[in-house]
């Protein structure tokens, strides 16, 4: 089972700023099995990049995904305040799909 | 457009199996590399895998509750339904199904399901 960790647990910053959210395997996942999800309270996961790069559909381009084998990065840019939520991880290289335990994006 | 529903209890007992439905729309499960998948998210805590069902029936599960999960589709009345047995407080979570294009693109709004007697 590939373990994903989620760093830093909790990121405090403030609108307009730029948010670095890293993600961690533990195995080679390639370029490929990578995606990130964005999650307010009170709902459902939205899918942001898949891909390990590529932003899913109406997606701003201030978020943006990059990395490859085992370290990954989520940037969002221009940080404006509906960005602040909590961030999940997610590979599905190999079964079982595994998810990090999430980063937390707070306003500063 | 895509859109998934969960429908089922929300209060079950501890040791009573607990039957899930999800209901979606704007896709269809028998279209080739489509998936729906079940992911559960304890009050506060981090996503979980469950299970995925494909286009061509192959079944997925998460290995520490595969002993507890079915996951079946019916493609004509578009449904996924997943059965976990044995339920307990721990399983409090809510729950949601998504539709897997390799990744979760569309997600239900999710069901609390709360494990008390």
């Amino acid at each position: 089972e590939i373990m994903l960790t989620q760093s830093p647990g909790t990121l405090s910053l403030s609108p307009g700023e730029e948010a670095t959210l890293s993600c961690r395997a533990s195995q080679n996942i390639g370029s490929s099995y990578l995606v990130w999800y964005q999650q307010k309270p009170g709902q459902a996961p939205r899918l942001l990049i898949f891909g390990a790069s590529s932003r899913a559909t109406g997606i701003p381009d201030r978020f943006s995904g990059s990395g490859s084998g085992t370290d990954f990065t989520l940037t969002i840019t221009r940080l404006e305040p509906e960005d602040f939520a909590v961030y999940y991880c997610q590979q599905y290289e190999s079964s079982p799909i595994t998810f990090g335990q999430g980063t937390r994006l707070e306003i500063k | 457009q895509i859109a998934l529903k969960e429908s089922g209890p929300t209060l079950v007992k501890p040791t009573q199996t607990l039957t899930l439905t999800c209901t979606f729309s704007g896709f269809s499960l028998s279209t080739s590399g489509v998936g729906v998948g079940w992911i559960r998210q304890p009050p506060g805590k981090a996503l979980e895998w469950l299970a995925l069902i494909y286009w061509d029936d192959d079944q997925r599960y998460s290995p520490s509750l595969k002993s507890r999960l079915t996951i079946t589709k019916d493609t004509s009345k578009n449904q996924v339904v997943l059965t976990m047995t044995n339920m307990d407080p721990v399983d409090t979570a809510t729950y949601y199904c998504a539709r897997c294009v390799r990744h979760f693109d569309y997600w239900g709004q999710g069901a609390l399901v709360t494990v008390s007697a």
